[in-house]
């Protein structure tokens, strides 16, 4: 089944320690998102891929990168977690983009905990 | 400003009861709009969605959505509720030409036994 897959599924890292979170997909989609999920609230959208494109949202914190090296492979990269970076990270995926009603498939998520 | 509202957020109902879940937009173009669920641990899942065809959606799991565009509404109903409807519901919009979905804050359902 094509599906978005994320690893590791939970992540303990220690506060200031550099952490990568994995992304795949085979759906084939032009565009890959990173949500930050924190108890009790919707997803706030980090940033997203256009193909090569990057979109970067304007409250996104610098300690927050991201890499997409081929289609199907997206990263989020954490230089210097804080205790409020612990949170669950969503990875998505759309054929096109939400303006055109493009439906947005979403991973199980990469539960990370800072201590 | 383009926004969506969920009018709850914890909704609990008994086991057999209908569902009703709220959610209103603001926007002065035509949206698209979504339900999705989320459980415990999990990512989002799409419920349902509307794209200007019937405004009447019919979604997975027994769940459907009607689109009334004078009231700004897209709430999401259930007839009768299982234990297994037990999650978090959110509603989001996009809007042409837009680049993101907007989430609701969320609503949390409980099923009474």
């Amino acid at each position: 089944d094509a599906m978005v897959i994320q690893n590791p599924r939970y992540q303990v890292t220690q506060f200031g320690k550099p952490v990568t979170l994995s992304c795949s997909q085979t759906l084939n989609h032009n565009v890959m998102y990173w949500y930050q999920q924190k108890s009790s609230q919707a997803p706030k959208l980090l940033f997203h891929y256009y193909d090569k494109d990057f979109n970067n949202e304007a409250d996104t914190p610098d300690n927050f990168q991201s890499r997409r090296p081929n289609t199907s492979f997206c990263f989020l990269d954490i230089r210097s977690p804080g205790l409020g970076d612990a949170a669950m990270y969503l990875c998505a995926t759309s054929k096109g983009l939400a303006g055109v009603g493009e439906t947005q498939y979403f991973g199980p998520g990469t539960r990370l905990l800072v201590l | 400003a383009q926004s969506v509202t969920q009018l709850g957020s914890h909704v609990s109902v008994s086991e057999g009861a209908l569902v009703l879940l709220r959610c209103n937009y603001s926007s002065s173009v035509p949206p698209y709009l979504f339900w999705y669920v989320q459980y415990p641990n999990q990512g989002l899942q799409l419920l349902l969605k509307y794209t200007s065809a019937a405004t009447l959606v019919k979604g997975i799991n027994g769940f459907e959505a009607e689109f009334k565009k004078s009231e700004t509404s897209f709430h999401l109903t259930k007839p009768s509720a299982h234990m297994s409807d037990a999650a978090e519901y959110f509603c989001a919009v996009s809007f042409q030409g837009a680049q993101k979905l907007v989430f609701g804050q969320g609503t949390r359902l409980t099923i009474n036994p």
